[in-house]
């Protein structure tokens, strides 16, 4: 019963450094999400997609890549980290019927310097 | 556009305390509102939500109402536990997506701390 998965839990990154953000759900989810948290601000969209092979972009996509070759994965990658990209990243998947919850994973604590 | 406003913290009980979090939105159309539930260390999860005017959402002895002429989705608990210290997210959503999904708006977030 893994649900949303998420790796890693914290990563500390400098200045123009790459990575990626892992996250896969088992539960054969066609809608996943990317958001990021901050204090006083809420959750933010970064990216979504419906689908194998389709993404969009959300609020605040500038800096981050995603693409989605499976229905299981959806990884957010960060072309050169900054420090503004400070944050707490979750990745959400839902299905399709209406007003459908949301499920998140536990979350990834990233800080660039 | 739409926005969700909520109450700001940290709110401080006592255990077995009435619990109200504020929650007011702004919206075209016809929306509807959620509260997310964010326990330390973990991601987000469903607390209930409320789909028309004046439906009430209830789960785990929380209970909030949708009310339009106030434009308000506020939370409610009668005797909060320990247990419940958390961060409190009030959501509402918005437009379609492609593909039929529709956008989820979240507030700011309000914790919740409950001491016995």
């Amino acid at each position: 019963n893994a649900g949303v998965t998420q790796t890693p839990k914290f990563q500390v990154l400098k200045t123009g450094q790459s990575m990626t953000l892992q996250c896969a759900q088992d539960m054969n989810h066609e809608y996943m999400s990317w958001y990021r948290q901050d204090p006083g601000m809420g959750l933010r969209l970064i990216h979504y997609s419906v689908g194998a092979g389709i993404t969009d972009q959300g609020e605040v996509p500038n800096g981050y890549n995603v693409s989605r070759s499976t229905t299981e994965d959806f990884p957010l990658r960060l072309l050169s980290a900054a420090p503004s990209q400070t944050s707490v990243y979750f990745c959400a998947s839902r299905d399709s019927s209406y007003n459908s919850p949301l499920h998140f994973g536990n979350g990834t604590r990233l800080t660039v310097t | 556009g739409n926005s969700v406003t909520q109450m700001e913290g940290p709110v401080t009980l006592s255990e077995e305390a009435f619990l109200t979090i504020n929650c007011t939105y702004t919206a075209t159309g016809y929306p509807s509102l959620f509260w997310y539930v964010q326990y330390p260390g973990e991601g987000l999860q469903l607390l209930l939500k409320a789909t028309k005017a004046d439906d009430k959402g209830s789960n785990k002895g929380f209970e909030a109402t949708y009310r339009k002429e106030t434009t308000s989705f506020h939370l409610e608990k009668g005797s909060v536990q320990v247990s419940d210290s958390a961060v409190y997210f009030c959501a509402l959503s918005e437009g379609w997506f492609s593909g039929g999904y529709n956008k989820l708006i979240f507030g700011a977030g309000t914790r919740l701390a409950v001491h016995p």
